[in-house]
């Protein structure tokens, strides 16, 4: 069975320091997908980027990036010079390959804090 | 384009009732998924189609709950007779593809329901 577990619950930054939000999941299949999803404070979830298994290369939009490492079932979401509209529920999110992918899997969530 | 499109936003209703949220997937999008989010259990999947045909409804919690996808436009969650531990965050998302892991999945803005 997969699982998601994302073991900060709560983190709080001031504005402009970097934070890493931690992600491990666990799949017996070799074809996956891993995503990161944030739902800020009005409530509604939204993408932020996908990764399947088999890219292992990091990626960096703005002042996000991501770090996906197979041999430690991570893909962790670093904010690089935090802003106080970052202050959000962020969720990392798995589903597997075939044809009953279609399931995704959430971790519990990290609440990020970010203070001016 | 719009969204997922959910309706009603907050639904507050007395024990023993019945509910019935809507959802209106993006068009084009033939997978449908519901989820659940509670402080308790997170963000859960209820239920998801692929072209209209009910895949996995493992997550319905049960009897009292039923989904129907008539068409690819439309999708109703219905809970019979309603309990106060139902009150949640109701989600509906859809994605393109069916059966695969690797579309992400857009979520609506939620219908927050409370039962009295």
């Amino acid at each position: 069975a997969q699982k998601v577990t994302q073991a900060q619950t709560e983190i709080s930054v001031v504005e402009k320091e970097d934070v890493t939000l931690d992600c491990v999941y666990e799949t017996r299949d070799t074809t996956y997908y891993l995503f990161w999803y944030k739902q800020p404070p009005s409530g509604e979830l939204v993408f932020l980027i996908r990764r399947n298994s088999f890219d292992e290369q990091n990626e960096i939009s703005g002042r996000y990036s991501w770090n996906f490492q197979k041999s430690t079932s991570s893909f962790n979401f670093t904010i690089t010079a935090s802003q106080v509209v970052d202050s959000a529920v962020y969720f990392c999110a798995l589903s597997e390959g075939g044809t009953s992918g279609s399931r995704l899997t959430f971790g519990e969530g990290t609440q990020l804090t970010v203070n001016p | 384009d719009a969204g997922v499109i959910q309706s009603p936003r907050h639904e507050v209703t007395e024990m023993g009732q019945e509910v019935t949220l809507r959802c209106k997937p993006i068009s084009g999008h033939n997978s449908l998924f519901w989820y659940r989010q509670t402080m308790m259990r997170g963000l859960e999947l209820l239920i998801y189609f692929n072209n209209n045909v009910p895949i996995d409804d493992s997550g319905m919690p049960e009897d009292r709950f039923s989904a129907k996808m008539p068409n690819a436009s439309f999708s109703t969650l219905k809970i019979q007779p309603s309990e106060p531990r139902d009150s949640a965050v109701y989600f509906c998302a859809s994605s393109l593809g069916a059966g695969v892991g690797y579309n992400e999945q857009f979520f609506g803005p939620g219908t927050r329901l409370t039962v009295l």
